[in-house]
């Protein structure tokens, strides 16, 4: 079974740009999570999707949202980017998502702002 | 807040010693609790989970955890450490939504 892909894996944006980052879960998966993963703050949580509805958000502001379509990919979308953007973003995807199922991690998009 | 907390940024141990790596959480109940492991270019790869019961917990790759509720503490720990186990070691623990720690890099010297 193939594992969570992202893509793309290296992006190199400028500040004021927009962008987009995509999640392809496991098959048969329906909870897709973002989290940003910084060297200072570590990893904190985005959001997660679960059957393409917003299901937790964590306290980022209002220029990272995220959709995830009926066949359970998810896309996240950052506006207006910032130099402090710069990050690994990491998705995860589980059977349910609650905490009884796995997550299993993709290998993140490295986004790096100018 | 909920939060955890892993207080040791860096740890070297030479191979065939034992390691103990840290976590504390604070949250209002017991929360869920998990230890990943992150290589190089690699993404997360989960070691072992607590949800409640038997406080020592089992996990892939000879590791181990015990859960102490009277510390909010969450160690990680492995008998024998291989050079292989060199990599980034995250705690995380919560319910609806996951608070990792900040990690503890790992080195393992010959």
């Amino acid at each position: 079974k193939a594992g969570v892909t992202q893509t793309p894996r290296y992006l190199i944006k400028t500040r004021g740009q927009q962008v987009t980052l995509s999640c392809s879960p496991i098959s048969g998966h329906r909870s897709v999570s973002w989290y940003q993963q910084t060297p200072g703050q570590g990893l904190q949580f985005l959001f997660e999707y679960f059957s393409e509805t917003q299901r937790n958000k964590g306290n980022f502001p209002g220029r990272f949202s995220g959709r995830q379509f009926s066949n359970s990919r998810s896309e996240m979308n950052v506006s207006t980017l910032e130099l402090g953007d710069s990050a690994l973003y990491l998705c995860a995807s589980s059977l349910q998502g609650d905490p009884y199922n796995e997550q299993f991690f993709g290998p993140g998009t490295r986004l790096t702002v100018l | 807040a909920q939060s955890v907390t892993q207080p040791d940024i860096h740890i070297t141990v030479s191979e065939g010693a034992s390691l103990e790596l840290r976590c504390n959480y604070s949250y209002g109940a017991t929360p869920y609790l998990f230890w990943y492991v992150q290589s190089p270019g690699q993404g997360l790869q989960l070691l072992l989970k607590y949800f409640s019961g038997d406080t020592l917990v089992q996990g892939i790759k000879g590791f181990e955890a015990e859960f102490k509720r009277s510390q909010s503490s969450f160690n990680l720990r492995k008998p024998s450490v291989h050079w292989s186990d060199a990599a980034e070691y995250f705690c995380a623990g919560g319910r609806a939504q996951f608070y990792f720690g900040t990690g503890t890099s790992l080195t393992v010297i010959p």
